[in-house]
């Protein structure tokens, strides 16, 4: 099992629409939690940390599921500019600063 | 100008050269990565290292080299270049531990004939 996984999509969605997709990892002890965007054949960038508790950036939303080793990204009234691939990326334990990353799941935007 | 910069841009070369990828950073970060990135594998670390004295082994460290000449600078070199080591290159810098939030170069696409 791929320590992190994702759906590889592509999510083709309607501009407007709200759009959901969720990333798994394998190891319990994980602490840490991100979601980077990366543009087509570009770096990729932060978009949130994901938090216990859950947080909100905007139309952006992510959340924790410790118990069932999941994390999501909500992505409400979808802009053509949301097109890309999002990066699930996890730091498996305090202590190992190593990251590692998710394949990323493609939304494009459809106008 | 960027806040990472990664040298060159793109690089075509062939089997068994030795091929050096530069990164530079304006960030004042101590810590900063190597990645290389293939189409269905996300990204996977090559090396890293935590100031100038210290350099780590990543995932995939085999046929790769690297040299911290400066804070500010972290080097990437193929001893000799294989086809398989074709891929995007990224370079990265991290402020701390506890936050790990990851800054990206542009990425250096090379390619090994």
């Amino acid at each position: 099992r791929k320590e992190v996984e994702q759906d590889p999509g592509p999510f083709n969605v309607p501009e407007g629409a709200t759009v959901a997709f969720n990333c798994t990892y394998s190891n319990s002890a994980s602490q840490s939690f991100f979601w980077y965007r990366q543009d087509c054949r570009k770096e990729p960038k932060l978009l949130m940390s994901v938090y216990s508790s859950g947080n909100e950036d905007g139309r952006f939303t992510a959340q924790l599921n410790r118990a069932s080793q999941y994390i999501s990204l909500l992505i409400r009234d979808s802009k053509l500019s949301d097109s890309a691939t999002y990066l699930c990326v996890v730091t498996p334990n305090f202590g190992n600063e190593k990251l590692t990353f998710g394949t990323g799941t493609r939304l494009t935007i459809i106008p | 100008d960027a806040d990472v910069t990664q040298t060159p841009r793109n690089r075509i070369t062939k089997t068994g050269k030795r091929i050096m990828l530069e990164c530079s950073q304006t960030k004042g970060h101590d810590r900063m990565y190597w990645y290389r990135q293939d189409p269905g594998l996300g990204l996977r670390l090559i090396y890293y290292s935590f100031d100038v004295k210290d350099i780590n082994k990543g995932e995939i460290s085999d046929g790769y080299s690297v040299s911290r000449q400066a804070q500010a600078k972290f080097s990437l070199s193929l001893e000799s270049a294989i086809p398989n080591q074709t891929a995007l290159y990224f370079c990265a810098t991290s402020e701390d531990s506890v936050k790990n939030i990851q800054y990206f170069g542009a990425g250096t696409r090379l390619s090994v004939l």
